[in-house]
């Protein structure tokens, strides 16, 4: 009963230093998401896929970029590291509303979260 | 665009007491409106949701939610608390058609025994 899965947990990374936080699903779900987390922010997201080869910006994609090569996967890649990126980042999936392939539930299943520190 | 303004990072409340979570927000066009639970350490999971059926809404854990279209509000209560409340609260908007939500700012809710 995996559902969305995030890895690694917790990263310390240098400034200028690269890295990917991975994240699968086992639902099947078409959408997909990354958001990060700051304290009192709330959630804002960095990018965003409706389907397997779609990706698209969300609020705050500097610095950041997706893949989409599989419904199952879809990696936030960080290039450069900078301070400004240290946060807590969730990765989530949405099934599709029945009957409507361009449009999810609403619902977002969440994992359970990479906290990441830039030095 | 729409936005989600939750009035106060913090609440806390007794045992037993009333919990009442406040949610404003803007759309230009009729919005869906949800709202999520985070415990610590842990991902958001859905509390309920209002997809323009139904004004009051009820969730899980016995949280419900009214959609107030005059106030441009999706408060959410529940009439008496439990320790296992305490987490933190989301509230978010979307578009009817659209596929992305934007969060509010999180309310933090204390349980006191």
């Amino acid at each position: 009963n995996a559902g969305v899965t995030q890895t690694p947990k917790f990263r310390i990374l240098k400034i200028g230093q690269s890295m990917t936080l991975q994240c699968t699903q086992d639902m099947n779900h078409n959408y997909m998401y990354w958001y990060r987390q700051d304290p009192g922010m709330g959630l804002k997201l960095i990018y965003y896929s409706v389907g397997a080869g779609i990706t698209d910006k969300g609020e705050v994609p500097n610095g950041y970029n997706v893949s989409r090569s599989t419904t199952e996967d879809f990696p936030l890649r960080l290039e450069l590291a900078a301070p400004s990126q240290t946060s807590v980042y969730f990765c989530a999936s949405s099934p599709s509303r029945s009957g409507i392939t361009n449009q999810n539930t609403g619902e977002l299943f969440f994992g359970e979260g990479s906290r990441l520190t830039v030095l | 665009a729409q936005s989600v303004t939750q009035l106060g990072s913090h609440v806390s409340v007794s045992e037993g007491a009333l919990v009442l979570l406040r949610c404003n927000y803007s759309s230009s066009v009729p919005p869906y409106l949800f709202w999520y639970v985070q415990y610590p350490n842990q991902g958001l999971q859905l509390l309920l949701k209002y997809t323009s059926a139904a004004t009051l809404v009820k969730g899980i854990n016995g949280f419900e939610a009214e959609f107030k279209k005059s106030e441009t509000s999706f408060h959410l209560t529940k009439p008496s608390a439990h320790m296992s409340d305490a987490a933190e609260y989301f509230c978010a908007v979307r578009r009817a058609a659209g596929n992305k939500l934007t969060f509010g700012g999180g309310t933090r809710v204390l349980v006191k025994p």
